[in-house]
């Protein structure tokens, strides 16, 4: 069974541009994740998807991020413009069954984002 | 808010040594502890888990117990080998209805030296 992928796995842009992350998550798992991992500190949730909506994006940090799950299956997350401070490692994570909120949640490779 | 503190690193040990790396937890309720390592190049992977108090979560020779009246879940291996060497994330799972969120600590970064 494939698990969680991310693409790219590194992406290096200007301030300014804009940026987009893509997560195929396990096959049928209905909960993707999104999370992100900033100058070496604490992983941090961004948002959690149930299929095709959006179930929690209280950890957005602002509206330069749009997140979308068109259809349920991969998850794209847009960065417009990008700035400095979003320099880091983002995950995509996901796990299956709606509404099993402690099954364990499969981690992708990360994307890591470098704005200069 | 809920949240998760660990020790800092970085830890370099020598192969065989003991390893203890500290977890204490803030949060409503009893959420399930996670250890989740990152090996390099890596993701993140899940290493060990615990549901409710005084559960011993156990893989590849490192345990944690889930202890409620301190609200801690240290991690600890008998005898490190230098294939130990990752970074280690401390978490808890907090759910509400559907939604679901991971918090997770600053990671502690280990080295083993042969």
């Amino acid at each position: 069974e494939a698990g969680v992928t991310q693409f790219p796995s590194h992406s290096v842009i200007e301030k300014g541009q804009t940026v987009t992350l893509r997560c195929d998550p396990i096959s049928g798992h209905d909960n993707l994740y999104w999370y992100r991992r900033v100058m070496g500190k604490e992983i941090k949730f961004l948002l959690h998807f149930v299929k095709e909506s959006k179930q929690d994006e209280s950890g957005m940090p602002n509206n330069r991020f749009l997140a979308e799950r068109t259809g349920g299956t991969y998850s794209t997350l847009k960065v417009q413009p990008a700035e400095l401070e979003d320099s880091g490692v983002y995950f995509c994570a996901s796990s299956p069954n709606s509404g099993q909120g402690t099954y364990e949640q499969y981690f992708g490779p990360g994307t890591r984002l470098t704005v200069t | 808010g809920d949240s998760v503190t660990q020790m800092e690193g970085p830890v370099t040990l020598s192969e065989e040594a003991f390893l203890t790396i500290n977890c204490t937890y803030t949060a409503t309720g009893y959420p399930s502890l996670f250890w989740y390592v990152q090996y390099p190049g890596e993701g993140l992977q899940l290493l060990l888990k615990a549901t409710k108090a005084d559960d011993k979560g156990s893989n590849k020779g490192f345990e944690a117990t889930y202890r409620k009246e301190t609200t801690s879940f240290h991690l600890e291996k008998g005898s490190v080998q230098v294939s130990d060497s990752a970074v280690y994330f401390c978490a808890l799972i907090r759910s509400r209805g559907s939604a679901s969120k991971i918090i997770f600590g600053s990671g502690t970064r280990l080295s083993i030296r042969p």
